[in-house]
């Protein structure tokens, strides 16, 4: 078990660009999440799925933002016509189905937006 | 909603001071509560957690007590390392579990030799 892993570690893209970033959970937890952190802040819930089930999406994600998790195994974040105001530290988790486990994070995927 | 409310950091301290970070939280039932830790440039990584009134979470020395009557989670350590410097973040989740994981903004702890 390796752990939470996220590809790429960093991206730096300019505005307008459409960025994705891939997350592959842990292999036994079917449930991903998707975070975002800005500088000083804590994580921010964005999304998550139940196995490939899309179940909750915060009101943070725009429609530029999308995600995908077609066989409920990895993910992917997708942003369109990035701004700057989209950098930040995109974090992805996993966890097995109930609240008391917490949640397994990744070391996240830094987005800078120049 | 949900929310966790965290003490304003920076925090800093002289090696093997005690540490104390308060964590109040504000939920409906009894959440299961939890402390991670960020390391710089790094993920978040689970330091503790506790399920229900009057459990104690403890991890590498860092202990945490589940609150009801004062609905807290404050962070403690005796005897603090330079390498505890890091931003500790409170969090709580219904134990339904089919909601999110609430987080904190954070305290940032700085600990000097």
């Amino acid at each position: 078990d390796t752990g939470v892993s996220q590809d790429p570690r960093h991206k730096i893209t300019k505005r307008g660009q459409n960025v994705t970033f891939r997350c592959d959970p842990i292999s036994e937890h079917n449930r991903l999440y998707w975070y975002r952190q800005t500088l000083g802040q804590g994580p921010e819930f964005l999304t998550y799925f139940q196995n490939e089930a899309q179940l909750e999406k915060s009101r943070l994600l725009s429609d530029r933002f999308s995600a995908e998790r077609p066989k409920g195994s990895f993910s992917t974040l997708e942003i369109q016509r990035t701004e700057q105001g989209d950098s930040a530290m995109y974090l992805c988790a996993s966890s097995p189905d109930g609240a008391v486990y917490g949640y397994t994070f990744g070391s996240g995927t830094r987005l800078t937006v120049v | 909603g949900d929310s966790v409310t965290q003490m304003e950091g920076p925090v800093t301290l002289s090696e093997e001071a005690f540490l104390t970070i308060n964590c109040t939280y504000t939920a409906t039932g009894y959440p299961s509560l939890f402390w991670y830790v960020q390391y710089p440039g790094e993920g978040l990584q689970l330091l503790l957690k506790a399920t229900k009134a009057d459990d104690k979470g403890s991890n590498k020395g860092f202990e945490a007590t589940y609150r009801k009557e004062t609905t807290s989670f404050h962070l403690e350590k005796g005897s603090v390392q330079v390498s505890d410097s890091a931003v500790y973040f409170c969090a709580l989740i219904k134990n339904s579990g089919n909601t999110p994981l609430v987080f904190g903004k954070g305290t940032r702890l700085s600990v000097i030799a």
